[in-house]
């Protein structure tokens, strides 16, 4: 079965260092994967995707991602954490032929000053 | 640029009583269009999506509809709410791989 696992509920994070919220996944074929964020009462907002070509990812707000092929991982990093990064943060997977999103059950960043 | 809607932003219904919200996109045509409901703040649950006008395919069975009379419009829709319909309801359209969300919709069924 394809799906998405985030395995940590909530990362806590000192404003200033680096960050990792972890992510991994189970697909068959070839995978297209994604980082959400998602403000309080507000609606998601892509970050980053990997289809293809350099595994490190660049994204939105300074954060970029590793795609691991042997470990199935997709991890969001930022080299130096800030107070507004705090949120929620999802991690996708595309799933079948429909181009439908596996999603992850979500991981609270908490970035304290 | 494209843009989506939503709204309203927030509902309260008592239960049993009848739901409608509406989505719609701006800037493209013929997308492909999702709703979902994220309950607690947590994962989100998909709905419904559309591939095109009239084209509806239901992913979860519930006392919800959704219907598409428009290229760019999406309506989820109830006959009577149930306390469990209660939620941040999201509509998003794709493109091409990664999907673009609106606002959302904050429903709290009494």
């Amino acid at each position: 079965a394809q799906s998405v696992a985030q395995p940590e509920d909530q990362v806590n994070v000192a404003e200033g260092n680096p960050l990792t919220v972890k992510c991994t996944y189970s697909v068959s074929g070839n995978p297209y994967l994604f980082w959400y964020v998602q403000y309080p009462n507000r609606g998601l907002q892509f970050l980053l995707k990997y289809i293809t070509g350099d595994n490190l990812v660049k994204g939105s707000y300074g954060f970029e991602a590793e795609f691991n092929k042997s470990q199935t991982s997709f991890h969001l990093k930022k080299p130096s954490a800030l107070v507004s990064d705090s949120a929620l943060y999802f991690c996708a997977v595309i799933g079948d032929s429909n181009y439908q999103l596996i999603w992850g059950a979500g991981t609270k960043l908490i970035i304290k000053p | 640029s494209q843009t989506i809607h939503q709204w309203p932003a927030t509902l309260v219904q008592p239960v049993g009583s009848p739901l409608s919200l509406e989505c719609t996109v701006e800037g493209t045509s013929n997308p492909n269009l999702y709703w979902y409901r994220q309950a607690a703040g947590r994962g989100l649950q998909l709905l419904f999506y559309s591939v095109g006008i009239g084209q509806i395919s239901s992913e979860v069975p519930q006392n919800l509809s959704a219907s598409r009379p428009q290229d760019r419009q999406f309506i989820l829709s109830s006959k009577k709410l149930l306390l469990s319909d209660s939620g941040f309801y999201l509509c998003a359209w794709r493109d091409p791989y990664e999907q673009y969300f609106g606002p959302g919709t904050r429903l709290t069924v009494t």
